[in-house]
């Protein structure tokens, strides 16, 4: 069967930086996606990683290493409004989306 | 542009009761989607759509039922309401042609069966 394995809580600091990691396993694969969702909300579009490696864009960067079936969401000095749960998904064979729980992630001040 | 938007953001049905999710996009994309979510689930897909008049089955489409007359509409239909479909649902767009294109979501509908 397909699976997407994320923590389901994490707490940090404000300011600090917290990795929130997903492994997977499906029948193939086409990319790998990381929404966030404030509580209450439609998820919106964080990252896309198709090959190995790193993918900055500002305080957010993820990462993806396919042959261990793994990425990973660093978020760098956190913010309150960061406060929210983050999902990974994985395009499959089909080109559909494969989503994990979600890792809720809570900030204290 | 409004993006996607989805009606009605709440509703509480009776169990056997039927009624229809509202979902329009204004972007001219031809993919379409229906997910529900539970508390502390993933998303599971209902149904989709590549482009008016197409629909197919997603991962759990027991007690659905979908239409795509035009490229903007996707209504999802729920007949026979039971316990088990209390959720949140999630109507998402997205361009088409490349794989790789973000999915944008509607706000979602609130749906409580009693």
């Amino acid at each position: 069967g397909q699976n997407i394995d994320q923590p389901t809580e994490m707490t940090a600091t404000e300011g600090a930086i917290v990795q929130i990691n997903c492994t997977y396993q499906t029948s193939g694969f086409n990319g790998l996606f990381w929404y966030q969702q404030h509580a209450g909300e439609a998820p919106t579009f964080l990252s896309y990683n198709v090959l190995d490696g790193l993918e900055e864009k500002g305080r957010f960067s993820s990462f993806l290493s396919r042959s261990k079936g793994y990425s990973y969401l660093l978020l760098k000095e956190l913010q309150m409004k960061d406060s929210a749960s983050y999902l990974c998904a994985v395009m499959d064979s089909n080109y559909q989306l494969i989503w994990g729980a979600g890792t809720k992630l809570i900030i204290k001040p | 542009n409004a993006g996607v938007t989805q009606t009605p953001k709440f509703r509480i049905l009776k169990i056997g009761q039927s009624m229809t999710l509202q979902c329009t996009q204004d972007m001219n994309h031809n993919y379409m989607y229906w997910y529900r979510q539970d508390p502390g689930m993933g998303l599971k897909l209902i149904y989709y759509s590549v482009g008016a008049g197409i629909t197919d089955k997603g991962e759990v489409p027991n007690g659905y039922n979908v239409s795509r007359s035009t490229t903007e509409d996707f209504p999802l239909r729920l007949e026979l309401a039971a316990p088990s479909q209390t959720s949140v649902y999630f109507c998402a767009s997205r361009p088409g042609g490349a794989h790789t294109d973000t999915q944008y979501f509607g706000p979602g509908t609130r749906l409580t069966v009693l």
